[in-house]
């Protein structure tokens, strides 16, 4: 059953701590996605990950880092978060044959305080 | 600047009636446009999709009409039921727009008045 997981479901952190949200896969996709969703904006692209140490900045990468060790985990680093970073993360993950089809994870509720 | 346009928020409708989301696009390079359906508390799941070759495409009740000369699509949801409230993503992607990436609209949310 193809499926991508994500924890913590739900996160609350103060203003200056490190978050660490974690995405697993289990359909060996090459290429996986970090997502943030705010009310009225839709997705936004943090970071895409083409496979193991090889990843590339989206739209809005500022605060944020990734981390590849292996192909079915793709973690998001929030390094001294700031209040403007809560929001919900959505991981993905696609095949290399039709990478606008996106299996989403169910989402990290991240609120900072 | 928006690359991908949904027109309306959120849309209402009466229980069995055909609703209609619109969705429009800047960049003619976009040549795929899928469609992602989001229930509260979950991530988007794909719902149907097309290409740009094509002008429309149907899966059950859920159809997309798609006009490239005009740059835009719209998805039709026929005899539309209480199970089909939810968020409406129109996304966009193409060869030469961003290596793997999709743009997504900013999501029509979808209810029915019972």
């Amino acid at each position: 059953d193809m499926k991508v997981t994500q924890m913590p479901r739900y996160l609350i952190k103060r203003m200056g701590e490190n978050v660490l949200l974690e995405c697993g896969q289990d359909m060996s996709h090459e290429t996986m996605y970090w997502y943030r969703q705010d009310p009225g904006l839709g997705l936004q692209l943090i970071y895409i990950s083409y496979d193991v140490d090889s990843n590339s900045e989206g739209d809005i990468p500022k605060g944020y880092r990734v981390s590849r060790k292996k192909r079915e985990h793709f973690s998001l680093i929030l390094d001294s978060a700031k209040t403007n970073q809560t929001s919900v993360y959505f991981c993905a993950s696609t095949t290399g044959v039709n990478y606008a089809e996106q299996f989403f994870g169910p989402g990290t509720r991240l609120t900072v305080l | 600047q928006q690359q991908v346009r949904q027109s309306s928020q959120s849309l209402t409708v009466w229980e069995g009636e055909t609703a209609i989301l619109n969705c429009s696009y800047e960049n003619s390079a976009f040549d795929y446009f899928p469609w992602y359906q989001q229930f509260p508390g979950e991530g988007p799941a794909l719902l149907i999709a097309i290409r740009s070759v094509s002008d429309k495409k149907e899966d059950g009740r859920f159809t997309i009409f798609f006009n490239k000369r005009e740059k835009n699509l719209s998805l039709h949801i026929k005899d539309s039921q209480p199970g089909d409230s939810a968020t409406y993503f129109c996304a966009a992607s193409g060869a030469g727009t961003g290596s793997n990436r999709l743009t997504f609209g900013k999501g029509t949310k979808f209810s029915l008045i019972p």
